[in-house]
């Protein structure tokens, strides 16, 4: 059963600390994306990934950081340098960039 | 840069109508455009993709224009049904060097009512 799984589905952090979300897909997928998500807001793109070892900063990257060594796993800290990082935090994944993408289910992360 | 509304909020329509939602861009028109619906709590799921050169698209009750003069894409669900119910997101690509990377709209909650 194909698909991309995030965990966990809800996070607590006090503030200051680093957290770090994760982001698996088995569907072969080259191509990963982090998205933030506010209450009315549309999707905003934090980074991607087109290949292995390799990835680019998104709109709003400052405060985040990524890595990717390995093709299923794409996994997001969210440190200490981010402002406000209470959100709704996403990752899809998609064959090549430019065809659809695929999401998950969704962290929703609560910094106190 | 490019930027991308939904113009409505929230769209109520009476169930076995058809609901119509709007997406307007204001830039370079996008090779693409997509749209996806997303549930509460959840993550958005990809329902149609229309290229630049196709002026229609279809999948059983959904239909997608693209019109690159007006710079606007209509999203159609005919028949519809309180499962519809759901907000609704379009997507394009933001050209240039971007690398195939989306910028999505805000969304537009839409309610059927039985």
């Amino acid at each position: 059963d194909g698909g991309i799984t995030q965990s966990p589905k809800y996070l607590f952090r006090k503030e200051g600390q680093n957290v770090t979300l994760s982001c698996e897909q088995n569907l072969n997928h080259d191509a990963m994306y982090w998205y933030r998500q506010d209450p009315g807001q549309g999707l905003r793109l934090i980074y991607y990934s087109q290949i292995v070892n390799d990835f680019q900063k998104g709109d709003i990257a400052e405060g985040y950081s990524v890595s990717r060594e390995k093709k299923e796993s794409f996994p997001l800290t969210v440190t200490s340098a981010q402002k406000n990082p209470t959100a709704f935090y996403l990752c899809a994944s998609s064959k090549r960039s430019g065809t659809e993408q695929f999401f998950g289910p969704g962290t929703r992360l609560t910094v106190l | 840069s490019q930027k991308i509304e939904q113009n409505s909020e929230a769209l109520n329509i009476q169930e076995g109508k058809t609901a119509t939602l709007t997406c307007n861009y204001t830039n370079y028109s996008p090779a693409y455009l997509q749209w996806y619906r997303q549930d509460p709590g959840r993550g958005p799921v990809f329902l149609l993709l229309i290229r630049e050169n196709e002026k229609e698209k279809r999948k059983e009750r959904l239909k997608v224009t693209f019109d690159t003069t007006l710079k606007q894409s209509l999203f159609h669900i005919t028949a519809s049904q309180p499962a519809d119910s759901a907000t609704y997101l379009c997507a394009l690509d933001m050209g240039g060097g971007s690398q195939g990377n989306l910028i999505f709209g805000k969304g537009t909650k839409l309610s059927v009512k039985p």
